[in-house]
């Protein structure tokens, strides 16, 4: 079975604080992507890594897949409560198909002022 | 719009009716899947569509499911005699191919069933 598991489940920090959330798997995943979902909307699209080792920046989110494509990790530099909401990441394809998506169940953030 | 709207947003249903949940996809998007996420966990998978044909119906919970997208663009989940284990939100997401590519969501409708 294809699983995701995202850590910590939750988090609470000061703003201006660094972090850093996991995505850990024992399967290897073509591509890997990020959301952010903030309460009573629908998951945002943040970035997809499809390459081993690959690094993205997003302003102060800087994304990494690992170098066997099995795990991933998301860290954010001096955060701020604009950065609260639950964080999902998405790996895909699920196997034996060729657009399902296996998702992680979030790592819930808190960023206070 | 150029986003994925759904509608209602919110639904109270009392147990044993029926009801109808409807997904706007961004126009000229071939994919469109249907989620349901309990408060706080990832969405779960329900149930897929590629243009108008529904390629996966597997994790639909049981056969008060049913979902449909006669036309390739419009999708509508229906459920049949409410429980209140269905009380959920439901998100529709849809996407550009038919790889496992970027999955654009909508609002998601809130249904609580009392």
């Amino acid at each position: 079975t294809q699983l995701l598991e995202q850590s910590p489940q939750f988090l609470s920090i000061q703003e201006g604080e660094n972090l850093t959330v996991y995505c850990n798997s024992s399967s290897v995943f073509s591509s890997l992507q990020w959301y952010r979902q903030e309460p009573g909307e629908g998951p945002v699209l943040l970035v997809t890594v499809v390459t081993g080792g690959e690094v993205k920046k997003l302003k102060r989110l800087t994304f990494q897949f690992g170098d066997a494509r099995k795990d991933s990790s998301l860290h954010i530099t001096a955060a701020q409560p604009g950065d609260t909401g639950l964080y999902l990441c998405a790996g895909g394809p699920k196997l034996h198909s060729n657009y399902q998506l296996i998702w992680g169940a979030g790592t819930k953030l808190i960023i206070k002022p | 719009g150029a986003g994925v709207s759904q509608s209602p947003r919110y639904k109270v249903a009392k147990r044993g009716q029926d009801v109808a949940l409807r997904c706007d996809p961004i126009s000229g998007h071939v994919s469109l899947f249907w989620y349901q996420q309990a408060l706080g966990q990832g969405p779960e998978f329900l149930t897929y569509f590629q243009n108008e044909a529904q390629l996966d119906k597997s994790g639909l919970p049981s056969d008060r499911f049913f979902a449909e997208r006669p036309e390739g663009s419009v999708s509508t989940l229906k459920i049949q005699r409410t429980q209140q284990e269905d009380s959920a939100v439901y998100l529709c997401a849809s996407s550009f191919g038919t790889g496992p590519h970027e999955q654009y969501f909508g609002p998601g409708t809130r249904l609580t069933v009392t």
